[in-house]
């Protein structure tokens, strides 16, 4: 069975620092998909980044850079020189391989992130 | 480019009442569509997921429904609703593994 664990509940931070946020998985596929998805007040959720199991090339966009380690099964998410806009719940998703298409994601508990003026 | 719509945005109903929240898609074809409620607390709970007309699958038993009348449309129900009902009630549509959600229906059972 597949897992998301997102340790920290919440991070509170002053506007410009750098903040990493962790999300740990679990699964016994060898094809599989993580997910970072964004949740501000409003509260839509919003999609920022997939990565597949056999692509661990990390990305960057912008002031956000994901760090995707199979060795240590951890998905990270850094945001840098943070800014009151980034103030948010994050969530980190994983989805297996399911055959019949319905890909039924896993999602962490995610992580409040609070940055301060 | 697709769209996802869902109504209304807010609903404040009592106990024991009937509810309808409706989910509707626009620019894909046969998506797979799902049905999540966040309580306090942050989790997502998936309710309901649909892979075509018809095809409903259910996650938690609960007293919700879920229908697929159309294509891009996709209905959430109950008969008599509970104080527990209360919640964010967000529907989603799946992209090429990714999902993209709806604006949310924030759902207050009195």
């Amino acid at each position: 069975a597949q897992k998301v664990t997102q340790a920290q509940t919440e991070i509170s931070v002053v506007e410009k620092e750098d903040v990493t946020l962790d999300c740990v998985y679990e699964t016994r596929d060898t094809t599989y998909y993580l997910f970072w998805y964004k949740q501000p007040p409003s509260g839509e959720l919003v999609f920022l980044i997939r990565r597949n199991s056999f692509d661990e090339q990390n990305e960057i966009s912008g002031r956000y850079s994901w760090n995707f380690q199979k060795s240590t099964s951890s998905f990270n998410f850094t945001i840098t020189a943070s800014q009151v806009v980034d103030s948010a719940v994050y969530f980190c998703a994983l989805s297996e391989y399911a055959s019949g298409g319905s890909y039924i994601p896993t999602f962490g508990r995610g992580t409040s992130l609070i940055v301060h003026p | 480019s697709q769209t996802i719509h869902q109504w209304p945005a807010t609903l404040v109903q009592p106990v024991g009442s009937p509810l309808s929240l409706e989910c509707t898609v626009e620019g894909t074809s046969n998506p797979n569509l799902y049905w999540y409620r966040q309580a306090a607390g942050r989790g997502l709970q998936l309710l309901f997921y649909s892979v075509g007309i018809g095809q409903i699958s259910s996650e938690v038993p609960q007293n919700l429904s879920a229908s697929r009348p159309q294509d891009r449309q996709f209905i959430l129900s109950s008969k008599k609703l509970l104080l527990s009902d209360s919640g964010f009630y967000l529907c989603a549509w799946r992209g090429n593994y990714e999902q993209y959600f709806g604006p949310g229906t924030r759902l207050t059972v009195t």
